[in-house]
């Protein structure tokens, strides 16, 4: 059963930092992984995508790795601003089964990040 | 491009009642996921349709929720009788094939009363 878990549960620092948040999973046999973002009521905006042959993608400010074989995913924040303030969140996609589409969450990063 | 759409944004129902979620996804997503986050909890996965066929539905926690994709467009989730367990913000997802990104809508924000 796949299982996901992200480190820390919360984080706060000052603008200007650069920080990595973290994300473990227990079975590698996965699809891809997904890193998302959520503001406190709003739904869920997705920012980088792994596919489980890649080791890693930037977007911006942003760049996730990937490394199947340990079942860690880092997202790393280049100098971070506080409209990065937000619930991080990483996905797994499972491979194989009934369906490659049963995306498996981790419980989220709270990020806060002081001006 | 319009993205996921759900309705109601928000809702309050008293215990026993019916409530009924909708999803449009982004048009030409044959792909539509039912997922929902409860207080305190992991954002848990109830079910996928490819077009109008039920792909996955393991994820559904009891009978009282039923949900319908008539016509592969958009989904209605219906809860009867809502339970006070029930209550959390239920995310609708697309995507255009299996494998690619998923696109999350803003959530249906329910409590039960």
């Amino acid at each position: 059963k796949q299982e996901v878990t992200q480190i820390p549960a919360a984080l706060s620092v000052p603008e200007g930092e650069n920080l990595v948040l973290n994300c473990s999973f227990t079975d590698s046999a996965i699809y891809n992984l997904q890193w998302f973002r959520q503001d406190p009521g709003k739904g869920l905006t997705s920012l980088l995508l792994i596919q489980s042959s890649q080791r890693e993608q930037t977007s911006g400010r942003l760049n996730a790795s990937l490394d199947k074989s340990s079942g860690r995913s880092t997202l790393y924040i280049a100098a971070s601003q506080p409209g990065d303030s937000a619930t991080y969140l990483c996905a797994v996609r499972r491979r194989g089964g009934t369906s490659y589409d049963k995306v498996i969450f981790g419980p989220g990063t709270s990020l806060s990040v002081i001006p | 491009e319009a993205g996921v759409t759900q309705f109601p944004s928000h809702s309050v129902i008293e215990k026993g009642q019916t409530v009924t979620l909708r999803c449009d996804p982004i048009s030409g997503h044959d792909n539509l996921y039912w997922y929902r986050r409860v207080m305190g909890k992991e954002i848990k996965f109830l079910l996928h349709f490819v077009k109008e066929s039920k792909q996955d539905e393991s994820g559904m926690p009891n009978n009282r929720f039923l949900a319908e994709r008539t016509g592969g467009t958009y989904s209605t989730l219906k809860v009867q009788p809502a339970e006070l367990e029930d209550s959390g913000v239920y995310f609708c997802a697309s995507s255009q094939e299996e494998g690619n990104t998923i696109y999350f809508g803003e959530g249906s924000w329910l409590t039960v009363v």
